[in-house]
């Protein structure tokens, strides 16, 4: 089955700097790999994602990209603030027909704390 | 307001004591799905439903049972939870299948099996 490795587990920047996670993956069929945010005590909530067909995909400070070849994507946050510190996973769906239907689950990374130094 | 809605947050039982931890949302989503949180190990996907009574599992189904008789409703039942159970829940819907509408979480219980 679909397996998701994310690294690093923690990563530490400072305040204005870049951060970058990178995740891999196993099932070359997957099509969707979202990122989700969790803040300390809170839930997961979902901040970009990109889809098979796409190489990257930006959103303000936050990008995405997907090199499909050698299974990996990758998180970039540009100008970091304080309230970027969270636990960010990635998440890969991978394609399963069964019973004349395709299955929907989602495999996440094992997650990445980040924390902004002031 | 739209969310999804877990009960209870917290919940302390004893090994074999059946438990069920309730899960409802208000937006009519037809795929629903319950993760377990746990340090080191991420999310991992328990069940999901992709419609009334359609359940499938994830990668971590043993010692879980789920229903879907009604849309809105996805409660996670563990007939005799053990101490390996101990863990962070979410469940979480979408619109019609993750991949598909983005997953919203609810608040999370926070189960501890002595």
């Amino acid at each position: 089955g679909e397996n998701v490795e994310q690294h690093p587990s923690t990563l530490s920047v400072q305040e204005g700097d870049s951060a970058v996670i990178k995740c891999t993956y196993s099932d070359s069929a997957s099509n969707y790999f979202p990122w989700y945010k969790q803040e300390l005590g809170k839930r997961p909530q979902l901040i970009i994602d990109i889809r098979s067909n796409v190489g990257e995909k930006k959103d303000q400070r936050i990008a995405v990209t997907l090199n499909k070849t050698a299974k990996h994507f990758s998180l970039h946050i540009t100008e970091t603030q304080p309230e970027d510190s969270a636990v960010y996973f990635c998440a890969a769906s991978p394609i399963t027909v069964r019973y004349g239907g395709a299955t929907n689950k989602l495999i996440f990374g094992t997650g990445t704390l980040l924390a902004v130094q002031p | 307001e739209a969310q999804v809605t877990q009960n209870p947050r917290y919940l302390i039982t004893v090994t074999g004591k059946k438990l069920t931890v309730t899960c409802s949302q208000n937006m009519n989503h037809e795929y629903m799905s319950w993760y377990r949180q746990d340090p080191g190990l991420g999310l991992r996907q328990i069940y999901y439903s992709m419609n009334v009574e359609v359940t499938d599992k994830g990668d971590v189904p043993e010692g879980y049972k789920v229903s879907r008789k009604e849309k809105r409703n996805f409660p996670l039942i563990l007939e005799s939870p053990s101490p390996n159970q101990t863990s962070l829940y979410f469940c979480a819907s979408s619109l019609r299948g993750h991949n598909n509408s983005p997953l919203h979480f609810g608040n999370g219980t926070r189960l501890t099996v002595t």
